[in-house]
């Protein structure tokens, strides 16, 4: 069973920095890009940027290229979603999931369960 | 950018069929996907390539694509249908994904 587990809850201060982590399991991890999404209250569900494991090929969404960073660690099957400096703006819910692909579209399945992201002084 | 719009809510009673459309200039080339979130809960798959049924998802929700418009349809609908429903898909290039604002189902 393809699963994949975020970690938990974060509260920061702005200014921190922060590494959100994603670990899957049931599959080759090298075989499926990974993909980072953010949901705020105002905004819905934000596509954010997506990696590839087997050569740490990135895209960002123009969004929120250079806000953050995204990494993965093929030893331990494990995707990372970065800040150097958070600001409160970046308050929200952070999902990973494993992107699938076809010749005419991608999306994600399955889901992990959300990171939420506090940021407040 | 590319947009995909949906209304905001859709409201049915138990047993009745709920429509959900989706529209955006290159769903007439580009598969959509449909998202099911419950409250508190992480987004799950329920349609791929426009109208395919991933396993596990009951067979009342189908999609279908008339040019700019996509349509999640829920038949029969049931009160843990109630949750919030994203569409997404892609632009041209194939790389960037984009979701629609999301319509929140309500059962009556």
């Amino acid at each position: 069973e393809v699963q994949v587990v975020q970690s938990g809850a974060e509260v920061k201060k702005p200014g921190e920095s922060l590494k959100l982590s994603c670990k899957t399991s049931g599959y080759r991890f090298a075989h499926y890009w990974i993909g980072w999404v953010r949901q705020t209250p105002g905004k819905g569900l934000e596509w954010m940027g997506i990696i590839n494991p087997e050569d740490s090929n990135i895209t960002y969404s123009p969004s929120f290229q250079g806000q953050v960073t995204i990494s993965v660690d093929r030893s331990i099957s494990t995707a990372y979603l970065q800040w150097s400096s958070l600001k409160s703006s970046d308050t929200a819910l952070y999902f990973c999931a494993r992107l699938r692909t076809s010749g005419w579209g991608n999306w994600f399945h399955p889901w992990g369960q959300g990171s939420l992201v506090t940021v407040s002084p | 950018s590319y947009e995909l719009t949906q209304p905001p809510s859709v409201s049915v009673s138990p047993g009745q069929t709920a429509r959900i459309p989706c529209s955006g200039d290159g769903l007439s080339k580009l598969y959509a996907y449909w998202y099911q979130q419950r409250p508190g809960q992480a987004p799950v798959l329920v349609i791929y390539k426009d109208s395919e049924r991933p396993s596990g998802i009951p067979d009342r929700f189908s999609g279908s694509n008339s040019g700019t418009t996509v349509t999640l349809t829920i038949s029969g609908v049931q009160a843990e249908d109630e949750a919030d429903y994203y569409c997404q898909s892609t632009d041209s290039s194939g790389v960037y994904l984009t979701f629609g604002g999301g319509t929140k189902l309500t059962v009556l």
